[in-house]
């Protein structure tokens, strides 16, 4: 299993521009998520899905899309980027703790994303 | 939505030395609270987790216990070693669901 993976690892964008964010996992879990990562913020939920199809928003949605076509993939869409979206991202999955719980997150590598 | 308050941000120990790190929860319907462990460069990574039907766990060297009346868990790490020096992520999850929130992120570093 290869586990959580994000591409690309890095990205420079330039104000206004438009990009994805891919996330694959090869687990089957149901569950997928994404965070940002600011120092001194910790990490934020921006959104996640509970099953293809099915998307919910977190924390700090706003200049983001998301879409869950497949168990598989959670790609992030950022529409127009903004200085304010420089961060390090991470994709996230679980199957579930049993029963009502989550259970353990498997995180991705990350992607450091810098707008200029 | 959930709130979770994490302290200190910064803590320094020698080794061998106990490490305590605390935070609060604002949503009385979270059930699950994990610690994750994120090393420099690296993705966080569980170290240890409890649900709400639990009042303390335990793994070697790492405890967790959690006061559901208070809305307080905290993350207690025993006999610390130079390779615990890592920032430290408690989370709880909003409404019983899957969505983890975390806190702020605690930098501990073990001195030998």
């Amino acid at each position: 299993n290869a586990g959580v993976t994000q591409t690309p690892k890095f990205q420079v964008l330039k104000t206004g521009q438009s990009m994805t964010l891919q996330c694959a996992q090869d687990m089957n879990h149901e569950y997928m998520s994404w965070y940002r990562q600011d120092p001194g913020m910790g990490l934020r939920l921006i959104h996640y899905s509970v099953g293809a199809g099915i998307t919910d928003q977190g924390e700090v949605p706003n200049g983001y899309n998301v879409s869950r076509s497949t168990t598989e993939d959670f790609p992030l869409r950022l529409l127009s980027a903004a200085p304010s979206q420089t961060s390090v991202y991470f994709c996230a999955s679980t199957k579930g703790g049993g029963g009502a719980y989550p259970g353990e997150l498997f995180f991705g590598e990350g992607s450091r994303l810098t707008v200029l | 939505g959930e709130n979770v308050e994490q302290h200190p941000s910064t803590l320094s120990v020698q080794e061998g030395d106990s490490a305590v790190i605390k935070c609060t929860y604002s949503d009385s319907a979270s059930n699950y609270f994990p610690w994750y462990k994120q090393e420099l460069g690296k993705r966080p990574q569980l170290i240890i987790d409890i649900r709400s039907n639990v009042g303390e766990k335990k793994d070697q060297r790492i405890a967790v216990t959690l006061n559901k009346t208070a809305k307080h868990f905290s993350l207690h790490i025993t006999e610390t070693q130079p390779e615990d020096s890592a920032v430290y992520f408690c989370a709880a999850n909003s409404n019983s669901g899957y969505a983890l929130n975390f806190g702020k992120g605690t930098s501990l570093l073990v001195t030998p």
